[in-house]
């Protein structure tokens, strides 16, 4: 079956600066790649998702890239704001109801 | 009320006791998912219905009982767990094919503990 590896498993940055998770997997047959944020005591809520006839995808402070070849997948968050911190995780799925999840980032973003 | 709701949002049980966790979706959905959060490790996928049929059953112990009444409800009855089946369990929802239209909606989950 599919294996989602994540790091980092907790990142620290500055307010302003960038933050990137990346995640690897391991099933080719993997065509969708979805991006969780959990904020403490919530609910995991869809930020951002990316298929794979894709290379990039942006929605405003956050993007997402996609390289099949070397099987990974990466969430960039620019200008990071208090509002960011929270655990991000990431899915790879193969179409279907089966998604795999990675263990997720705990992003703490410092005022 | 709507989105995914879950009740009761905290419970706590001894190893003998029988409870359910019940999930209710107001979203005209399809599918409904339990998942089962533990600390630092994935999101583990325990059941998926579609249009109220089990199509995914990922080993899990039959202590845990789905379910699925009507494709607006989702049920997990618990019966004799162990401790190390206290987590969060998060139930989710989604058109028939979630990879396909993009989304899984979560509710808010029940945090059990089994002391």
């Amino acid at each position: 079956g599919e294996n989602v590896e994540q790091h980092p498993s907790t990142l620290s940055v500055q307010e302003g600066d960038s933050a990137v998770i990346k995640c690897t997997y391991s099933d080719s047959a993997s065509n969708y790649f979805p991006w969780y944020k959990q904020e403490l005591g919530k609910r995991p809520q869809l930020i951002i998702d990316i298929r794979s006839n894709v290379g990039e995808k942006k929605d405003q402070r956050i993007a997402v890239t996609l390289n099949k070849t070397a099987k990974h997948f990466s969430l960039h968050i620019t200008e990071t704001q208090p509002e960011d911190s929270a655990v991000y995780f990431c899915a790879a799925s193969n179409s279907g109801n089966q998604f795999y999840f990675g263990t997720g980032t705990s992003l703490t973003v410092i005022p | 009320e709507t989105g995914v709701t879950q009740t009761p949002r905290h419970l706590v049980m001894g190893m003998t006791n029988k409870k359910s966790l019940k999930c209710e979706q107001h979203l005209g959905h399809n599918a409904m998912y339990w998942y089962k959060q533990s600390a630092k490790k994935p999101l583990e996928l325990m059941f998926v219905y579609n249009f109220k049929e089990q199509t995914e059953n990922n080993s899990v112990p039959s202590r845990f009982s789905p379910e699925c009444p009507n494709s607006s409800h989702l049920f997990l009855h618990l019966h004799t767990l162990q401790p190390e089946d206290s987590a969060l369990y998060l139930c989710a929802s989604s058109q028939e094919r979630a990879a396909n239209t993009g989304e899984l909606f979560f509710g808010e989950g029940s945090r059990l503990t089994v002391l």
